[in-house]
């Protein structure tokens, strides 16, 4: 059965520092997401990205923030200068159409030092 | 925006009943129910669109009321695997996407 993957399942990094978290989609989705859960709390929308545009994007995704699809296989978030509450474990989700089912990947962990 | 739910946490013991609250201020097009387990990802179990539809999954079942913006999510004679914290997410009108505040719920023998 076809999965979304993520990499790197952990990444430590200290603050100020650029991070780029990986995703890759299940091929034929067209809708991208990333979530942001701190532990113990609720799963925060971050962004969602379709037909190579971000369609939404929450308050905290900021300028800090970006996403890309460089090669129509990768969606990539990336955090430029990163900051302590950064630190979350981020999920990638897709979607084969809009509003349907959205498939999770196991998330990143970052931890911001 | 986000949607609220209800309790934010239930233990149950296995065989009892179940459920779980979910309720916007805004005008939805669609709900969704996700489960997440521990240290794992959410997990999609069911979507609700407009027309006050429910939907079962074996014994997990979810109704969707749209004038009162309100989804409920049922379960039944519950197992120790439904163990876990429950998401609802709503599409609202504009295609914005949230998740509420979340469900612990833990069964236990």
């Amino acid at each position: 059965e076809p999965e979304v993957t993520q990499t790197p399942s952990h990444q430590v990094t200290q603050m100020g520092q650029e991070v780029i978290l990986r995703c890759v989609p299940i091929s034929n989705h067209l809708y991208f997401y990333w979530y942001r859960q701190i532990l113990g709390q609720k799963v925060e929308f971050l962004v969602s990205f379709y037909n190579n545009e971000i369609s939404e994007k929450s308050e905290i995704f900021d300028d800090q923030f970006s996403v890309e699809r460089p090669d129509g296989s990768n969606f990539t978030l990336k955090i430029r200068s990163t900051k302590l509450e950064d630190s979350a474990m981020y999920f990638c989700a897709s979607e084969r159409e809009g509003r349907l089912e959205q498939y999770f990947g196991p998330g990143t962990r970052l931890t911001v030092t | 925006q986000q949607p609220v739910q209800s309790p934010q946490a239930v233990i149950l013991r296995e065989g009892e009943d179940a459920v779980i609250n979910c309720s916007s201020s805004k005008a939805l097009y669609s709900v969704h129910w996700y489960r997440q387990k521990h240290g794992e990802a959410p997990v999609f179990l069911m979507i609700l669109l407009k027309g006050g539809e429910q939907k079962g999954h074996e014994k997990i079942s979810a109704s969707f009321n749209e004038k009162k913006q309100q989804s409920s999510l049922y379960l039944t004679a519950s197992q120790l695997s439904y163990s876990g914290t429950y998401f609802c997410g709503t599409v609202q009108l504009g295609n914005q996407f949230y998740f509420g505040t979340g469900t612990s719920l833990t069964v236990i023998p």
